[in-house]
């Protein structure tokens, strides 16, 4: 079992639309959790960190359930330039653990 | 603009050969991460450094070293290249191990 597991994807949708993605962890120890999104050829760029209450940034909401060891990502009125690779990363002892990642393309 | 940078961009290297990648952090972060980022996949950690010393090390064989310099660039080594190793290697930069880290645009390797 990989230690961090996300939605395979990969998420066709029209702009306006609400995407959901989900992300699993197995080591329960893991600290800190975060929510990257990475461009084509290009380098992970943080989206938004994620804690026990929630939160939410604009269009985006970050959930985290320790109990089930999971992790979420709502996007809203989804817009063209959403379209990216949505990592998942979960940090345990500064070790990150990233999922493969769940691709979104976002059509007119 | 994340402020870490990479050098160099493209490298292109032959089986056997030895690399050397570097990373500049950002003004004020003491701590380094290495990640590999093979195609279709997420990056994998390489190992960190926090004030010069290895702080945490994933699954990679002894051929992937590396160093931290006081104003806390760091190298990537890699000896005996493997056409596997063929990859964007990316360096993060944060304010300790544990804080959130900020990444370059990476260097990708290519072994032939």
């Amino acid at each position: 079992r990989k230690e961090v597991e996300q939605d395979p994807g990969p998420f066709n949708v029209p702009e306006g639309a609400t995407v959901a993605f989900n992300c699993t962890y197995s080591n329960s120890a893991s600290q800190s959790f975060f929510w990257y999104r990475q461009d084509c050829r290009k380098e992970p760029k943080l989206l938004m960190s994620v804690y026990s209450s929630g939160n939410e940034d604009g269009r985006f909401t970050a959930q985290l359930n320790r109990a089930s060891q999971y992790i979420s990502l709502l996007i809203r009125d989804s817009k063209l330039s959403d379209s990216a690779t949505y990592l998942c990363v979960v940090n345990n002892n500064n070790d990150m653990r990233f999922g493969a990642g769940t691709r979104l393309t976002v059509k007119p | 603009e994340t402020g870490v940078t990479q050098s160099p961009t493209h490298l292109i290297k032959t089986r056997g050969q030895q690399v050397t990648l570097r990373c500049s952090s950002q003004s004020g972060h003491n701590t380094v991460s290495w990640y590999q980022q093979a195609l279709g996949q997420g990056p994998q950690f390489i190992f960190q450094y926090y004030r010069e010393e290895e702080n945490g090390r994933g699954n990679f064989p002894p051929r992937f070293s590396g160093l931290q310099f006081p104003n806390y660039s760091s190298e990537l080594n890699v000896n005996a290249l493997e056409l596997d190793d063929s990859a964007l290697y990316l360096c993060a930069s944060s304010l300790g191990g544990r804080d959130t880290q900020y990444f370059g645009p990476g260097t990708r390797l290519t072994v032939l």
